[in-house]
């Protein structure tokens, strides 16, 4: 059965790197969408993105992140200079429709450490 | 989108079925209502989804109520595999195609041997 796949699975970094996380969606989906779940809270949305632009995206998704669907297959998540409040799981999620109707699929997530 | 009420959480034994509820009074002739599940350290995943009629699928089944105000996600045997976190979400099929799902806190079950 398809799958999202997600890397790294785990990443530790320093407050103030970079850090990209990468997702390959399921190769016929269309519409592409980065959630976060910090430790023993909800998951919420980051962003969504279609036809290689930004649909929405949430009060999170501040000008520290950025996504980008470089090849046809990778989507990324960018955090430009991450603070120790990033820290959490980091779940990319594809659909063939949009998320109105149709089944968004998501990955296993990328635990990302700040320290 | 409309509101949902979940049970923080419940409790079942194993093998025997689970009527996860959810209320959903101020929803709209146009909002279908979803259920995802996140199993411990994994991302969300899909389990039903219907508008008006009930829904059956390999995992689960969609009893929705006449007048649409509540919904019950129907797990006909429960295993320990099915401990998770069941979500009820309303979405909207008029908005723009890519609107985001919108996680609650859901209702947290536990399965026992």
């Amino acid at each position: 059965e398809p799958e999202v796949t997600q890397t790294p699975s785990h990443q530790v970094t320093q407050m103030g790197q970079e850090v990209i996380l990468r997702c390959v969606p399921i190769s016929n989906h269309l519409y592409f969408y980065w959630y976060r779940q910090i430790l023993g809270q909800k998951v919420e949305f980051l962003v969504s993105f279609y036809n290689n632009e930004i649909s929405e995206k949430s009060e999170i998704f501040d000008d520290q992140f950025s996504v980008e669907r470089p090849d046809g297959s990778n989507f990324t998540l960018k955090i430009r200079s991450t603070k120790l409040e990033d820290s959490a799981m980091y779940f990319c999620a594809s659909s063939r429709q949009g998320a109105n109707t149709g089944e968004l699929f998501f990955g296993e997530g990328s635990r990302l450490t700040v320290l | 989108d409309a509101k949902t009420t979940q049970p923080n959480s419940m409790e079942s034994n194993e093998e025997e079925p689970v009527h996860l509820p959810c209320n959903h009074s101020t929803i709209s002739g146009t909002d279908y209502i979803h259920w995802y599940r996140q199993l411990p350290s994994q991302g969300p995943e899909y389990v039903i989804h219907g508008l008006t009629s009930n829904v059956n699928n390999r995992m689960a089944s969609l009893a929705i109520a006449e007048d649409r105000k509540s919904s019950t996600l129907i797990l006909h045997r429960a295993t320990l595999r099915d401990a998770a976190v069941y979500y009820c979400i309303l979405r909207d099929y008029r908005n723009s195609g890519n609107t985001p799902l919108v996680f609650g806190k859901g209702t947290r079950l536990s399965v026992i041997a």
